[in-house]
């Protein structure tokens, strides 16, 4: 199937500890972007990638780190230094282009203990 | 910058009635404008979308009017059913701004039986 998986689901966390969230698509879409969901919020953008080997901070970057080695996969970290990680996260891809619209993955919700 | 504002939720309707989810924008250059759907536990889906004035985006009973002249983009529905009670966003994709997608703060729709 064509799409865009997030894995886990579900992820809890103990303080202090960094965890790695998974993005992996098959659109062969050449941007991807990270965005965090807070319960009754809107979307707001934690890091994105135009091009392999190359990506941008977005307006809540603090805290994370993001990596674009393969044009399929885009891996969010979300560090110790992040502090207040609960929160929903969506993964989302573009083919480009001001007429483009989103695809969004399943999501992944990450819980703090 | 460019900005979008929707009506805040809940809106709470009985089923079969007559929706209307306002949605305004700013933005520097000529947009494409989108409205998405967050149904429970899940990330967003492309709802509609109207890439120029004039334009009306339709999918599934909804629609919405790219209107330039009142920078608006109102999302319609005739008769609600239980089964649209979901989060909707609107959104635009401004080419000056690097095509980036601003989003809405989402309006959260109950539809009651």
């Amino acid at each position: 199937d064509g799409g865009i998986t997030q894995s886990p689901k579900y992820l809890f966390r103990k303080e202090g500890q960094n965890v790695t969230l998974s993005c992996e698509q098959n659109l062969n879409h050449d941007a991807m972007y990270w965005y965090r969901q807070d319960p009754g919020q809107g979307l707001r953008l934690i890091y994105y990638s135009q091009i392999v080997n190359d990506f941008q901070k977005g307006d809540i970057a603090e805290g994370y780190s993001v990596s674009r080695e393969k044009k399929e996969s885009f891996p969010l970290t979300v560090t110790s230094a992040q502090k207040n990680p609960t929160a929903f996260y969506l993964c989302a891809t573009r083919q480009g282009g001001s007429t483009g619209e989103l695809f969004f993955g399943e999501g992944s919700r990450l819980t703090v203990l | 910058g460019d900005s979008v504002t929707q009506m805040e939720g809940p809106v709470t309707l009985s089923e079969e009635a007559f929706l209307t989810i306002n949605c305004t924008y700013t933005a520097t250059g000529y947009p494409s404008l989108f409205w998405y759907v967050q149904y429970p536990g899940e990330g967003l889906q492309l709802l509609l979308k109207a890439t120029k004035a004039d334009d009306k985006g339709s999918n599934k009973g909804f629609e919405a009017t790219y209107r330039k002249e009142t920078t608006s983009f109102h999302l319609e529905k005739g008769s609600v059913q239980v089964s649209d009670s979901a989060v909707y966003f609107c959104a635009l994709s401004d080419a000056v701004a690097g095509n980036m997608l601003t989003f809405g703060g989402g309006t959260r729709l109950m539809v009651k039986p």
